[in-house]
């Protein structure tokens, strides 16, 4: 299909880890990436991954990619209240500068 | 940089009548995008501009919308005659394009309300 599927919603208790998934349609996307929507506010680009890399790491944040299954993950590490927001995953189609993004996941981080 | 600004931030119009929304792009880009937010779509693209020319306007929903470029430092997306069911929250996005890793920085947006 067209689209980047999320899990529209994930609640954790403060101080957890947070796994956030996305899988996505272009296999020839050469980057992939997370934004942040805070309440109010726009996209904030959180963190990207090349697509011939399987890890990035960005202090608590750690991007899984699994290219053959086209599944990516964000991990954010000892979750703050801070983090509650909306995240989306977002591909970019090849050679176009579009970036087309998932419905988004609500992270609830309940103190 | 002041980053991506969009006005009005808040629009409340009535049934039918004319909705302009603004974008100024971040200096230098060279790429816009016009996003729709909503509960039930989640963001949509609706077009994006490369130097100022339409490049893609598919996600354009129907006629009522038009949007142009005059400038690189200027966009408008227009609705005409605006319906309820185009509330929505609308973002404009600007990046610098060069056929790899387009990160693309975010409006505040302007959230429409049609009633």
């Amino acid at each position: 299909g067209e689209d980047v599927e999320q899990s529209l919603f994930l609640s954790v208790r403060e101080g957890d880890s947070s796994v956030i998934n996305c899988t996505y349609t272009d296999s020839s996307s050469t980057y992939l990436y997370w934004y942040k929507q805070e309440p109010g506010a726009g996209l904030q680009l959180l963190t990207y991954i090349f697509s011939n890399m399987d890890m990035k790491q960005d202090q608590r944040l750690t991007v899984l990619l699994n290219k053959k299954d086209k599944h990516l993950s964000l991990r954010i590490a000892d979750t703050q209240t801070g983090d509650s927001a909306i995240y989306f995953c977002a591909e970019s189609r090849s050679n176009t500068g579009k970036l087309i993004f998932g419905q988004g996941t609500t992270l609830q981080v309940k103190p | 940089d002041a980053g991506v600004i969009q006005s009005p931030r808040h629009e409340v119009t009535e049934m039918g009548q004319e909705v302009t929304l603004r974008c100024k792009p971040i200096s230098g880009h060279n790429s816009l995008f016009w996003y729709r937010q909503t509960m039930m779509r989640g963001l949509e693209l609706l077009i994006y501009f490369n130097n100022n020319v339409p490049i893609d306007d598919s996600g354009m929903p129907e006629d009522r919308f038009s949007a142009k470029m005059p400038n690189a430092s200027f966009s408008t997306l227009k609705i005409q005659p605006s319906e309820p069911r185009d509330s929505a929250v609308y973002f404009c996005a600007s990046s610098f394009f060069r056929g790899s890793n387009e990160k693309l920085f975010f409006g505040s947006g302007t959230q429409l309300s049609v009633l």
